[in-house]
């Protein structure tokens, strides 16, 4: 079974540049997250989707990042325009579900360097 | 407010034994989660609690006191291979639009060395 997709693996722009990175997660997985990564840290939460509903996008920094799940399957994270601070890894991950045991599958991340 | 705590970093040699600790103040809790991350990778399942008590996977166990709000990882007959950072990461109580949601800790570097 193939695990989580994203790309592009690794992404260099220069700042006030837009950019989008796309996440397919587990087949039959209805939750899908995206979050952040910075060197040394723990991943950080920026968006939660049920099926094609953001239930969590709390943390989401909305001036300048969106993400959609059209049809409850593929996902796109944009950011417009881009700025040094988000050089960092944007993890995608998926679940069955969200709650309890539910387990999280993480893709391999997309490596942002913005200059 | 939610604070995860792990130390930065571990070294140990291979064969030996480590024990990783984390502990956490978080609003409600729904269990925790041990991910093993490699440098440049994406983070894999390594274990979950949700109970007080001990979970045994392998040459990898993880505990956890509620009450304490602590948690370890234990690693035995460790091996090159193991070298990698180790996420702690708490499940919120599954309450409004946070339900389910991970919260991780930094992350701990452990470093086997021969």
């Amino acid at each position: 079974e193939a695990g989580v997709v994203q790309s592009p693996r690794y992404k260099i722009i220069e700042k006030k540049q837009p950019v989008a990175f796309w996440c397919n997660p587990i087949s039959g997985h209805n939750t899908l997250y995206w979050y952040l990564q910075n060197l040394g840290q723990g991943p950080e939460l920026l968006i939660r989707y049920e099926n094609e509903e953001a239930v969590d996008d709390s943390q989401l920094p909305k001036d300048r990042f969106s993400a959609e799940r059209l049809k409850g399957v593929d996902s796109t994270l944009k950011i417009q325009p881009a700025e040094l601070g988000d050089s960092a890894v944007y993890l995608c991950a998926s679940s069955p579900g969200s709650g309890g045991y539910n387990e999280q599958f993480f893709g391999p991340g997309t490596r942002l360097t913005v200059l | 407010g939610q604070n995860i705590d792990q130390p930065t970093e571990m070294t140990a040699t291979e064969g030996a034994i480590v024990q990783i600790n984390c502990t956490y103040q978080t609003s409600g809790f729904n269990g925790l989660f041990w991910y093993q991350q490699h440098a440049g990778e994406a983070p894999t399942f390594l274990s979950y609690n949700v109970l007080d008590g001990l979970e045994e996977k392998g040459r990898f166990s993880s505990f956890l006191s509620r009450s304490k709000g602590y948690s370890y990882l234990l690693l035995k007959e460790l091996q090159m291979k193991d070298s990698a950072s180790y996420l702690c990461a708490v499940r919120e109580e599954n309450y409004g639009g946070s339900q389910g949601n991970l919260i991780f800790g930094k992350g701990t570097k452990l470093s086997v060395k021969p």
